[in-house]
Formats: C-alpha cells, sequence, structure tokens
C-alpha cells in the first residue's frame, strides 16, 4: 500500500498550459503539504494545509493554487505554465511536528 | 537567505569507509533536526532525527551529532555500502501548533565505492 500517492509522476506540457498534480495519503495524517525540487535539487516547501486548512503560503506566485476536498487530498493546480516551473514537485503528509512523509514526486516538463 | 547550510555538496568515499556530512543552522527557535536520504527517482525518506536537547543519537550504522552552541549537526555514516549511495538532505524545523515546515539543507550528493 502506498502511503503518500501522487499522479501523474511524469508529466510534460507546453508553456501557457494549465495542468494539476493530485496527491493521496492514507496514513491518516492531519496535515498535507507541498515541496518542490529544483533542478539544483534542493527542496522548498510551497504549501502546508492541516485538517483541509491552508497554514502556510510561501512566496509562490498566484498560478499556483492548491486545493484540499478532504484531509487525505491536497492537489495542487497550475495555471499558464511557465518554463521556469519545471521542477519535480512532493506531496508530503505528517501527524507530528518536524517530520514528513514523502511522495515520490511529479517530474513537471514544462516546454 | 539560507538557513541551513549542507557540506560537502558531494562526497565520495570507499566501501567501509566513514561518510561524514555537516550542515549548520541560523535560527535558534529550530528544535527538531531530521536527516533525509533521496534515491534517484524516489521522494526524501526520513533517515534519522535528533531534538536539540541530545548531543548525540544513533541507529545502526548512522549517527547524528548534535553541537547546539555552535549551531552545527552532522552525519556519520559508518562502514558506509554502496547501497547507502544517495542524496542527503539535513533539515530543520520547529514545532507549531498545527503543521511545520522543513527547511532543508542544500544537499550531499554520496558516492559509494565498492
Amino acid at each position: 500500500d502506498t502511503a503518500v500517492s501522487q499522479t501523474p509522476k511524469y508529466l510534460v506540457t507546453q508553456m501557457g498550459n494549465d495542468k494539476s498534480i493530485k496527491c493521496e495519503q492514507n496514513l491518516g495524517h492531519d496535515t498535507m503539504y507541498w515541496y518542490k525540487q529544483d533542478s539544483k535539487k534542493f527542496l522548498k516547501i510551497m504549501f502546508s494545509y492541516n485538517n483541509k486548512e491552508l497554514i502556510i503560503n510561501e512566496t509562490v506566485p498566484n498560478r499556483f493554487s492548491p486545493k484540499s476536498p478532504d484531509k487525505a487530498h491536497l492537489n495542487l493546480h497550475i495555471n499558464s505554465l511557465e518554463l521556469g516551473d519545471s521542477a519535480v514537485y512532493f506531496c508530503a503528509s505528517s501527524s507530528g511536528p518536524g517530520w514528513a512523509f514523502f511522495g515520490q514526486g511529479t517530474r513537471l516538463t514544462v516546454v | 537567505q539560507q538557513q541551513v547550510k549542507q557540506s560537502p555538496q558531494s562526497l565520495i568515499v570507499q566501501k567501509g569507509g566513514i561518510s561524514i556530512i555537516n550542515c549548520a543552522y541560523e535560527n535558534t527557535a529550530f528544535d527538531y533536526f531530521p536527516w533525509y536520504q533521496q534515491f534517484p527517482g524516489k521522494g526524501p525518506a526520513l533517515l534519522i532525527a535528533i531534538r536539540p536537547d541530545v548531543s548525540e543519537k544513533k541507529e545502526g550504522r548512522f549517527t547524528i551529532s548534535f553541537n547546539k552552541s555552535a549551531k552545527q549537526f552532522s552525519l556519520h555514516i559508518m562502514d558506509s555500502q554502496p547501497g547507502d549511495s544517495a542524496t542527503y538532505f539535513c533539515a530543520a524545523s520547529k514545532e507549531e501548533t498545527s503543521g511545520s515546515r522543513l527547511t532543508f539543507g542544500e544537499g550531499t550528493q554520496l558516492t559509494v565505492n565498492p
């Protein structure tokens, strides 16, 4: 059983398109996150939700909009994709402070 | 502003050797320091973690050493194996009432030669 699953694993799309990444966790955790890993492998938090409520919203362009329909799901919608959005996006979940369980990642390539 | 600095960027060790990765942090409010291991094509996985009231924590071949006054902590991998070849990230966080963000170091690419 996959604890944190993301779909799709790979996403190739053209500039200007709108795309979504879905995330589901079956761990019963209250908190979910989106992290971005750039080409240099640097990991940075984008958003955090706790029980469907937005807790953390880092300095992310408003083209990125997270949505949490329930505490087991956190989706990421990206409008008007740009070349610089190419990265690996990780969903994660947590039941406690300080640590997180990560999904396999979605490699987004904007061409 | 990089709040957690990690070195070296890459490290090559022979099988059986000791791998040492160092991190330094700035924010004294951080109270939890995990290390993550990431294999190619996979998400980061929690390896070992320490709180600042402890100076050392050991789990199998992996040991974290923590120096609160210097605001530094390090990961030691004893008897390094080729299967340990991965990218290692130190991180820091502070306990919050709901959810907490991980601030990551830049990562260290470890290669263990057979």
